[in-house]
């Protein structure tokens, strides 16, 4: 198994570019996360899906979109990109319950010039 | 809202010693807190999973604690080696969603 796959892994805009961040896993598990790292704020929640079909907001989701394609795939999409986009995205997966370990994927880097 | 905070931001320790990692939190209605190691550049690896209703859980020569009702979490790790250098992560799972929240982390450097 995979596990979580995150593509692409490096990715340079520049401001007012659009584009997608993919993430996958193979595990069948019903929740997928999106969060952002910067430094001196940590990681923080953009959006989240609970299952198939369903999205939510979460802690910064300004300017971004996302789409559960499927069980397995959790896409973020940038419209417009800022420079204020210039962060670290990590996607993650949880199956079943609230209780369970949660996976994270290996992260894009992304620059926004 | 949940606040995390981490203790202390960096740490420098010789190869031997034994270490406390400390983590508080602010909302003590969690379902569970995970500890989280990650390298330079690198992805997150899950170490620990502590459920609300544990008060701790054992990885090889790791160990995390979990008193909820203080909001306090530590990670202790003994006979540190340089391969244990990273920074560790504590993230408090909070509501019925998965959802976690992350503290800043402690950056942890380990001498040979």
């Amino acid at each position: 198994n995979a596990g979580v796959t995150q593509t692409p892994k490096f990715q340079v805009l520049k401001t007012g570019q659009s584009m997608t961040l993919q993430c996958a896993q193979d595990m069948n598990h019903n929740s997928m996360y999106w969060y952002r790292q910067d430094p001196g704020m940590g990681l923080r929640l953009i959006y989240y899906s609970a299952s198939e079909g369903t999205t939510d907001k979460g802690e910064v989701p300004n300017g971004y979109n996302v789409s559960r394609l499927n069980k397995r795939e959790f896409s973020l999409r940038l419209e417009s990109a800022a420079p204020s986009q210039t962060s670290v995205y990590f996607c993650a997966s949880l199956a079943g319950t609230s209780y369970n370990e949660q996976f994270f994927g290996p992260g894009t880097r992304l620059t926004v010039l | 809202k949940q606040e995390v905070t981490q203790i202390p931001a960096a740490l420098s320790v010789p190869e031997g010693e034994n270490l406390v990692l400390n983590c508080s939190f602010t909302d003590s209605a969690i379902y569970n807190l995970q500890w989280f190691r990650q390298d330079p550049g690198k992805g997150l690896t899950s170490l620990l999973l502590i459920q609300s209703s544990q008060r701790e859980q054992t990885s090889g020569r790791l160990n995390a604690s979990l008193d909820k009702s203080s909001g306090r979490s530590t990670l202790y790790i003994a006979a540190s080696q340089p391969g244990d250098s990273a920074t560790y992560l504590c993230a408090p799972g909070s509501g019925n969603t998965g959802k976690l929240i992350f503290g800043q982390g402690t950056t942890l450097q380990v001498k040979p």
